[in-house]
């Protein structure tokens, strides 16, 4: 199987960067993404990484090692709306490449 | 508007009384699929589909059966449910040119089993 983790919780002050760290175990997989959700919303879509390196999305990066089994997602300029939770997900050779495996989330506080 | 849409969106119903929760898509999306999400537990994949009558098993489908009639709806039925099955909810689609990485998700619907 697959497994996932993350840090549960990450406290940052607006206008500075974090970065929320996913560590993970597989057999195999095709890539890493990255889902936000606010409190009693759905998970949206930032970012996806097939392959080594950072990809970048407006304030939104994200890197994946696969030699380390780690990835990040790194959110510059902190907002007030980026309080959320961030989950990464893999998406394994299992099914074909449609089984998505998600961590168990990591809450973004942004504070004044 | 692109979206996915989910009825009801809140449910609380008692143990062993057979339910469906609909879903639907307007995107012309192949693949479908059904989460779960548990307080410290995450999302978890419970059944998906890659199109019409093809469908498979996530990491937990026990007390679930989904059916995949029409390209654009993809009910969740829960025949006997279980206090164990109260949560949240979500479905989610993709199309094959972006792969399954890229999901757009419901509204979620909430259930609860007494």
């Amino acid at each position: 199987g697959q497994s996932l983790e993350q840090p549960s919780e990450v406290t940052a002050v607006e206008g500075a960067i974090v970065q929320i760290n996913c560590t993970y175990q597989t057999s195999g997989f095709y890539g890493l993404s990255w889902y936000q959700q606010h409190d009693g919303g759905a998970p949206t879509f930032l970012s996806y990484n097939a392959l080594d390196g950072l990809e970048e999305t407006g304030r939104f990066s994200s890197f994946l090692s696969r030699s380390d089994s780690y990835g990040y997602l790194l959110l510059q300029e902190l907002q007030m709306k980026d309080s959320a939770s961030y989950f990464c997900a893999l998406r394994g050779v299992t099914g074909g490449g449609n089984k998505l495996t998600f961590g168990t989330g990591t809450q973004l506080k942004v504070e004044l | 508007e692109a979206q996915v849409t989910q009825n009801p969106r809140y449910l609380i119903t008692v143990t062993g009384k057979k339910l469906t929760v609909t879903c639907s898509q307007n995107m012309n999306h192949e693949y479908m699929s059904w989460y779960r999400q548990d307080p410290g537990l995450g999302l978890r994949q419970i059944y998906y589909s890659m199109n019409v009558e093809v469908t498979d098993k996530g990491d937990v489908p026990e007390g679930y059966k989904v059916s995949r009639k029409e390209k654009r709806n993809f009910p969740l039925i829960l025949e006997s449910p279980s206090p164990n099955q109260t949560s949240l909810y979500f479905c989610a689609s993709s199309g094959t040119g972006t792969g399954t990485y890229e999901q757009y998700f419901g509204p979620g619907t909430r259930l609860t089993v007494t």
